[in-house]
């Protein structure tokens, strides 16, 4: 069946790095992405990796795809203030090509 | 580019009535729109896929007749939630795809607050 999961919460300091983590349970995916949503705002694309890919970098971004854990993770270096948000995974399948199915989300915290 | 808007940001109605949203691509041509529900704390859900100019498409346990969506234009989808109920309550988020289906990226609205009192 089609399932996305993540851990709901992650406290990272300012200025280190912080690693959200993703697992899927659909061996069909063609796109994984990443998504960022602030309080009561709707949902920005932050990054997105092809299926056939294991790696994806973009600023200071770090996509990582394990295809055969069905893990995905996303690393963000030097985490600011402004990076405090939800974070959701997300896939379409091959065989729904237009339907994004969304895991819960990981809201992330900053602290001093 | 690839601008996404919805009116009204945020609607309070009585138990009853109806509420129409707007959903509108600014900058290109949407040939696909999406409707998203999403409850305090969770996730998106997706409610219905509607292509310009065709019957939309439901996901399962999402009433048609209560979710009435025309995606009149290829720059504008309406939802509008009939005789609202306050468990109708909830955030409701647009998004548009510029390639129909199969394309990668769907640009989200910044969502409309609904509370059915």
């Amino acid at each position: 069946g089609e399932d996305v999961e993540q851990s709901l919460f992650l406290s990272v300091r300012e200025g280190d790095s912080s690693v959200i983590n993703c697992t899927y349970t659909d061996s069909s995916s063609t796109y994984l992405y990443w998504y960022k949503q602030e309080p009561g705002a709707g949902l920005q694309l932050l990054t997105y990796i092809f299926s056939n890919m294991d790696m994806k970098q973009d600023q200071r971004l770090t996509v990582l795809l394990n295809k055969k854990d069905k893990h995905l993770s996303l690393r963000i270096a030097d985490t600011q203030t402004g990076d405090s948000a939800i974070y959701y995974c997300a896939e379409t399948l091959y065989s729904s090509a237009s339907k994004i199915i969304f895991g819960s989300g990981t809201r992330l915290s900053i602290r001093p | 580019g690839a601008v996404v808007s919805q009116h009204p940001s945020w609607v309070i109605c009585k138990s009853g009535t109806s509420v129409k949203i707007e959903c509108r691509s600014l900058d290109f041509q949407a040939t696909t729109m999406f409707w998203y529900r999403q409850f305090p704390k969770q996730s998106l859900m997706l409610m219905a896929t509607s292509n310009e100019g065709s019957k939309a498409t439901y996901e399962q346990g999402v009433e048609k007749d209560k979710f009435l969506i025309n995606h009149a234009s290829l720059t504008l989808s309406t939802l509008t939630v009939t005789s609202a109920h306050p468990e109708d309550s909830s955030f409701y988020i647009c998004s548009a795809s510029q390639a129909g289906p199969g394309s990668y990226e769907q640009y989200f609205g910044p969502g409309t607050r609904l509370t059915v009192t």
